[in-house]
């Protein structure tokens, strides 16, 4: 089975750095995603790792240790906007996305 | 690129009545589909998951059941509804070529009373 743990709450303040992570347990790795929702709507995808390292996508970062088994999402320069539930999933390399229980980030003037 | 259709947005049923959501996929053909739900605060959970027309994989035991009638037709339901299927149902497709990437649908939030 697959078993994610994050934070369930950060708060952070407007144009400030923030790091959420993520530890995973999976029978079998297929890639770690990140996965972004605001209250009431959709997620929305925002990062992929297949292997270890760093990914950046605009104020967006996404990180992997598949020897840690960790990896965390990293947001820089802090919107009010960001405020939002943010979600890791693994694949189990059967196109199956399996979800965290979500870090709810709060975003402060 | 994908465009998802899920209907109803929003309903409210009583217990023990039946349940059928849709899900209709624009943009792209043969896609993996999948049903997720979501507790009110939590995280989501993997309901159902389809590579094809008829093909239905479950993730957990549960008193719902999905079918795939068309390439591009999902549809959840169920025979009786219980107290704890409330929760907001989402479909989503994998997307094509984008490794991990799930689309999601607006999803359909369900009140069981």
């Amino acid at each position: 089975g697959q078993s994610l743990e994050q934070p369930s709450e950060v708060t952070a303040v407007e144009g400030a750095i923030v790091q959420i992570n993520c530890t995973y347990q999976t029978s079998g790795f297929y890639g770690l995603s990140w996965y972004q929702q605001h209250d009431g709507g959709a997620p929305t995808f925002l990062s992929y790792n297949a292997l270890d390292g760093l990914e950046e996508t605009g104020r967006f970062s996404s990180f992997l240790s598949r020897s840690d088994s960790y990896g965390y999402l990293l947001l820089q320069e802090l919107q009010m906007k960001d405020s939002a539930s943010y979600f890791c999933a693994v694949g189990d390399g059967a196109n199956n996305l399996f979800f965290g229980t979500g870090t709810r980030l709060t975003v402060i003037p | 690129s994908q465009t998802i259709h899920q209907w109803p947005a929003t309903l409210v049923q009583p217990v023990g009545s039946p349940l059928s959501l849709e899900c209709t996929v624009e943009g792209t053909s043969n896609p993996n589909l999948y049903w997720y739900r979501q507790a009110a605060g939590r995280g989501l959970q993997l309901l159902f998951y389809s590579v094809g027309i008829g093909q239905i994989s479950s993730e957990v035991p549960q008193n719902l059941s999905a079918s795939r009638p068309q390439d591009r037709q999902f549809i959840l339901s169920s025979k009786k509804l219980l107290l704890s299927d409330s929760g907001f149902y989402l479909c989503a497709c994998l997307v094509a070529g984008g490794a991990g990437e799930l689309f999601f649908g607006e999803g359909s939030r369900l009140t069981v009373l």
